[in-house]
Formats: C-alpha cells, sequence, structure tokens
C-alpha cells in the first residue's frame, strides 16, 4: 500500500515557540494533503485541506495565521503552529491522497504529538 | 448534531468473541463508508470501505451498510489480541475531499 510518512512522530516545544511537522508521500504524488486534529478520546478534526501549488483552505474555527501550512510539492506538505501554547498541545495527523482517486485512497501518516510546555 | 455518531466504548471482548461495532449518521449524501484502525500513538490505516449499501467480507472483518437507516457495522469473527485498537468509522460524499469521522471505539480483545 502507499505510504505516508510524518515527521517528528513526537515534538515537546517551549511556549512560544514554533513547531514545524512534515508530511511526505513516498510513493505515489499527492495533489490534495489534509491536516487533522486529534484530542484524547476523541475523533480526527480536519483542520484544513491543501492542494499542491495553492493556499490551504482552513476549516471554520481555525486560525490560518497560527497554522500555516505550506504544499509546495507533489510529495510534501509542512504544518507550522506558530507561537504555541499549551493549548495546541494534541496529536496532529496528515493525509494524503493520489492524483485522480477517490476518499477512499487516503492514506495517513502516523501523527506527530505535540506537547508545548 | 453530529454528523456522524460513534460510541467511544471502551468494548473489552475474549479472545475468540464475535465482535460488533457500529456508527450512525445524519447526511444522506454519505456513499463512500470507511472503517479505519487506529494503533495507540499511530495514524488510522484503512481496514475497509464500501461504496453505497451492502455488505462486504475480508477475511474475518465483514462491513455492512444500511442506508434506509444510516447505520453501518463492523463485525470482527474470531477476535484476536492483535485486533485491539480504536476503530474508527469515516464517511463521505461522491467526489468529495473531506471525510467525516465517528470518535473511534477503543476494542480490546483478552487471550
Amino acid at each position: 500500500g502507499a505510504v505516508v510518512s510524518q515527521h517528528p512522530s513526537w515534538v515537546i516545544c517551549k511556549s512560544g515557540t514554533s513547531v514545524k511537522i512534515e508530511c511526505r508521500s513516498l510513493d505515489f504524488q499527492a495533489t490534495t494533503m489534509f491536516w487533522y486534529r486529534q484530542f484524547p478520546k476523541q475523533s480526527l478534526m480536519l483542520m484544513a485541506t491543501s492542494n499542491e501549488g495553492s493556499k490551504a483552505t482552513y476549516e471554520q474555527g481555525v486560525e490560518k495565521d497560527k497554522f500555516l501550512i505550506n504544499h509546495a510539492s507533489l510529495t510534501l506538505s509542512t504544518l507550522t503552529v506558530t507561537s504555541a501554547h499549551p493549548e495546541d498541545s494534541s496529536f496532529y495527523i496528515c493525509s494524503a491522497r493520489h492524483l485522480f482517486r477517490g476518499p477512499t485512497e487516503a492514506f495517513f501518516g502516523q501523527g506527530t504529538r505535540l506537547t508545548v510546555v | 448534531q453530529k454528523e456522524v455518531e460513534q460510541d467511544p466504548g471502551p468494548l473489552s471482548v475474549p479472545e475468540g468473541a464475535i465482535v460488533s461495532l457500529n456508527c450512525t449518521y445524519s447526511n444522506s449524501a454519505f456513499q463512500y463508508f470507511m472503517w479505519y484502525r487506529q494503533y495507540s500513538r499511530k495514524g488510522p490505516e484503512l481496514l475497509m470501505y464500501t461504496y453505497s449499501s451492502g455488505n462486504k467480507e475480508d477475511g474475518r472483518f465483514t462491513a455492512q451498510v444500511d442506508k434506509s437507516s444510516k447505520y453501518i457495522s463492523l463485525f470482527i469473527r474470531d477476535s484476536q489480541p492483535s485486533d485491539s485498537a480504536t476503530y474508527l468509522c469515516a464517511m463521505s460524499g461522491t467526489g468529495a475531499n473531506n471525510l467525516f469521522f465517528g470518535t473511534g471505539t477503543r476494542l480490546t480483545v483478552i487471550p
């Protein structure tokens, strides 16, 4: 199956600093990547959808200036949490979808656990 | 009302039991119905998907969709300790980008 690599798998940072999370599709071209946030015992909440070469589309309530998304190539998207605060601590997961493929063929990264202290 | 409702459990069963996991939904436009398995601190992996109504079987796993009741199920036969994980249902409309997830049901299979 397709492989999506997310890095780092965990990160601890100080309040006020920025953290970058990378999401790579290793063996396919992903025109669309999705970024989710998951709190303990809760569902995956879509934060934003990014299309290669375009600006990301953010879900309602997600601050685009705080969660910067870049999707500069067909295999790489990055999420930068700027000026992180303890309430940003969460599990962040990316998902990448094949060019011309449907919703059943979105593959997930292994997730990044962010802890802001 | 949430788009997708799923009993979060937790659910504990003995090895060999039949497990039934369920989700309900409210959006009649959903056409793709998926089940993901997520191990602790990992991303979800797709187990099975069904398009529109009906059943689909893959080994010990069977997915059922009843669109008239807006109800989907995942059955696991002869459950194994390695099946212990959180199971998430997800749904999407035709041509849509977004997946709508349930909260996930945490399953523990006891040896």
